[in-house]
């Protein structure tokens, strides 16, 4: 079945540390996407890509990075630099052409 | 500046009941309109979408939505709910011309409580 697969599903870092979250699809779409989610604020993009090897920045860039040297693979580095890394990260992926984005089933990540 | 009001944050139901989620947009050009489910640790599940054409739409789940583009609104509504429909509901809104998902804006969401 044709899918985004998010892993792993829970995460826990210590503060300090780097943490990879990975993101795979088999959609054969060229864009992808990973938003962060926090409890009433909806859910906020954080990098995009729309092509392999290239990748652009969201609303909330700050203390994350990204890859995209695969049109299956992007995935999220949450860097010590983030202040609150504590939330809910979905990665999607979408059609160049189409603005309907399809998700993944997320990665808490929670710093303890 | 494009913007979604989700004006309800939770809504309690019985089961059995009609229900209607809010949802306003603001948007200076055509908007691509779309409700998505998120069920409590789950991803977004795409419910329906609309471009153009008639104002009614239908989606999974028994759904439908109505865009009224007078009132910048495009209204959830399901005429009888079932215990599975509790979950958290988001309108969206984004360009209908190609440019992929970046610059699709969300609201904050509806929490739905169903009651036996």
């Amino acid at each position: 079945d044709g899918g985004i697969t998010q892993s792993p599903k829970y995460l826990f870092r210590k503060e300090g540390q780097n943490v990879t979250l990975s993101c795979e699809q088999n959609l054969n779409h060229d864009a992808m996407y990973w938003y962060r989610q926090d409890p009433g604020q909806g859910l906020r993009l954080i990098y995009y890509s729309q092509i392999v090897n290239d990748f652009q920045k969201g609303d909330i860039a700050e203390g994350y990075s990204v890859s995209r040297e695969k049109k299956e693979s992007f995935p999220l580095t949450v860097t010590s630099a983030q202040k609150n890394p504590t939330a809910f990260y979905l990665c999607a992926s979408s059609s160049q052409v189409d603005t309907e984005a399809f998700f993944g089933q997320g990665t808490r990540l929670t710093v303890v | 500046a494009q913007s979604v009001t989700q004006p309800d944050i939770h809504i309690t139901v019985s089961e059995g009941a009609s229900l209607e989620l809010r949802c306003n947009y603001s948007y200076g050009a055509t908007p691509y309109l779309f409700w998505y489910v998120q069920s409590p640790g789950q991803g977004l599940q795409l419910l329906l979408k609309y471009f153009s054409g008639d104002t009614l739409v239908q989606g999974i789940k028994g759904f439908e939505a109505e865009f009224k583009r007078s009132q910048s609104s495009f209204n959830l509504r399901k005429p009888s709910v079932h215990w599975s429909d509790a979950a958290e509901y988001f309108c969206a809104v984004g360009p209908s011309w190609g440019t992929g998902a970046n610059n699709l804006f969300f609201g904050t969401g509806t929490r739905l409580t169903v009651i036996p």
